[in-house]
């Protein structure tokens, strides 16, 4: 079945230590984002990329970069996590010309920073 | 000023019955969509229903309808005959009009039991 894909699905870092969590598809979708979901907080985007194109929210702390080397891949480096960046990380994607631009998402990575 | 407002923190209803959930929005495009996600325990954010804002019907998905009062920028989810495993996160969102990629901007979400 096509999806969306993050591994691991739990991850644990020592504070300050570089971490990077992965997001793959096979939806073949032009557009990939990132979100950082705090408990019981609504998600809330990081930055996405369309295509090539990276998009960075305005208040995304410069501690978190992304990459996209493929169509299908994107990848969420925190380069020193604090105890702060502990979240849920959900990776979603859709496809610019599609109907109602539906975001399918990823099962999550919850970010644990000791 | 918040672009999707959930006054609902918790709710709590009966299996077997129906139950709604509120949402209100705020924006002054023309061209918008509403979307209603469910997130279970485990964390995967589910579509559960989609409305266009040019969408003269309500939206229906199964046990799931939306109403939609456009007039009022409401976009109340409704799930009729509740089951256990309804029970969940339910996040409404909204897709504005503007920019190729076109993000969604969800609300604070309201928590669903379903009693036995």
């Amino acid at each position: 079945d096509a999806m969306v894909i993050q591994n691991p699905r739990y991850q644990v870092t020592q504070f300050g230590k570089p971490v990077t969590l992965s997001c793959s598809q096979t939806l073949n979708h032009n557009v990939m984002y990132w979100y950082q979901q705090k408990s019981s907080q609504a998600p809330k985007l990081l930055f996405h990329y369309y295509d090539k194109d990276f998009n960075n929210e305005a208040d995304t702390p410069d501690n978190f970069q992304s990459r996209r080397p493929n169509t299908s891949f994107c990848f969420l480096d925190i380069r020193s996590p604090g105890l702060g960046d502990a979240a849920m990380y959900l990776c979603a994607t859709s496809r610019v010309g599609d109907s109602y631009y539906e975001q399918y998402f990823g099962p999550g990575t919850r970010l644990t920073v000791t | 000023a918040q672009k999707i407002t959930q006054t609902q923190p918790g709710m709590f209803v009966q299996e077997k019955e129906a139950v709604t959930l509120d949402c209100t929005y705020d924006t002054s495009d023309q061209s918008y969509g509403l979307f209603w996600y469910k997130q279970p325990s485990s964390g995967e954010m589910i579509f559960l229903i989609y409305q266009g804002s040019y969408d003269e019907q309500n939206a229906t998905e199964g046990r799931y309808s939306l109403n939609f009062q456009k007039a009022r920028k409401s976009a109340n989810l409704v799930i009729s005959a509740s089951q256990l495993g309804d029970s969940a996160m339910y996040f409404c969102a909204m897709r504005e009009g503007r920019g190729s990629a076109r993000q969604l901007t969800f609300g604070s979400g309201t928590q669903l039991t379903v009693l036995p």
